[in-house]
């Protein structure tokens, strides 16, 4: 299957700081990708879904101005965790996938651990 | 949105076959069932996935029952290696929605 990178794989900051993930298709086109949030034990939650040049649409309770992403090219997009704190803390996984694709064809990234003490 | 349902854990003996359940009653006709796994600590990974006919690829089989309500996933000779929460996934239209999914243990 295709590859999908994230860098960095983890990550430390202080509270109050801003982090930024970084989200690449290696050898494919991306016009959609997905961010995916997960806390210790417990499954894969939905973030947001980023079309490339456009404005990421966030699920129900996931606040905008908290989580930034950008997908400017269709092999970058980026999560920004702006004013992290403790509770940031947690694994965070990006997917992407090429529009007309079938829906299995949606490849994951190896996810970035964020720390924020 | 159709829903899964699935046993939060199984045990399966190393050389074994891996039979995970899933319900999911509220499928719609035209709706397919994914099978996700993930190892400790990384992405997800892509398995098998159906509609109506049995599926098998070099991962595993799919069994989907005639009335689509529940299916399994089958790994014939598990591994040690298989070890991973494996996800049923009914999906939404343009995303993957993951539900709690099956922490498989396989054991020596």
């Amino acid at each position: 299957g295709a590859v999908v990178s994230q860098h960095p794989s983890r990550v430390i900051c202080k509270s109050g700081t801003s982090v930024k993930i970084e989200c690449r298709s290696l050898d494919f086109q991306a016009t959609t990708m997905f961010w995916y949030r997960q806390f210790p034990k417990k499954s894969l939650m939905l973030m947001a879904t980023s079309n490339e040049g456009s404005k990421a649409t966030y699920e129900q309770g996931v606040e905008k101005d908290k989580f930034l992403i950008n997908h400017a090219s269709l092999t970058l997009s980026t999560l920004t965790v702006t004013s992290a704190h403790p509770e940031d803390s947690s694994f965070y996984i990006c997917s992407a996938r090429t529009e007309g694709q079938p829906l299995h064809e949606q490849f994951f990234g190896p996810g970035t651990r964020l720390t924020v003490l | 949105d159709a829903k899964t349902t699935q046993p939060p854990s199984m045990d399966c003996a190393e050389g074994r076959a891996a039979n995970l359940p899933c319900n999911h009653s509220t499928i719609s006709g035209n709706e397919y069932v994914y099978w996700y796994r993930q190892i400790h600590s990384q992405g997800p990974q892509y398995i098998i996935h159906g509609l109506k006919n049995n599926e098998t690829n070099e991962m595993a089989s799919l069994i989907i029952t005639e009335d689509r309500k529940s299916s399994t996933l089958i790994l014939p000779h598990a591994t040690l290696r298989d070890t991973a929460v494996y996800y049923c996934i009914v999906r939404v239209p343009g995303k993957l929605i993951f539900g709690q999914g099956t922490t498989l243990q396989v054991k020596p």
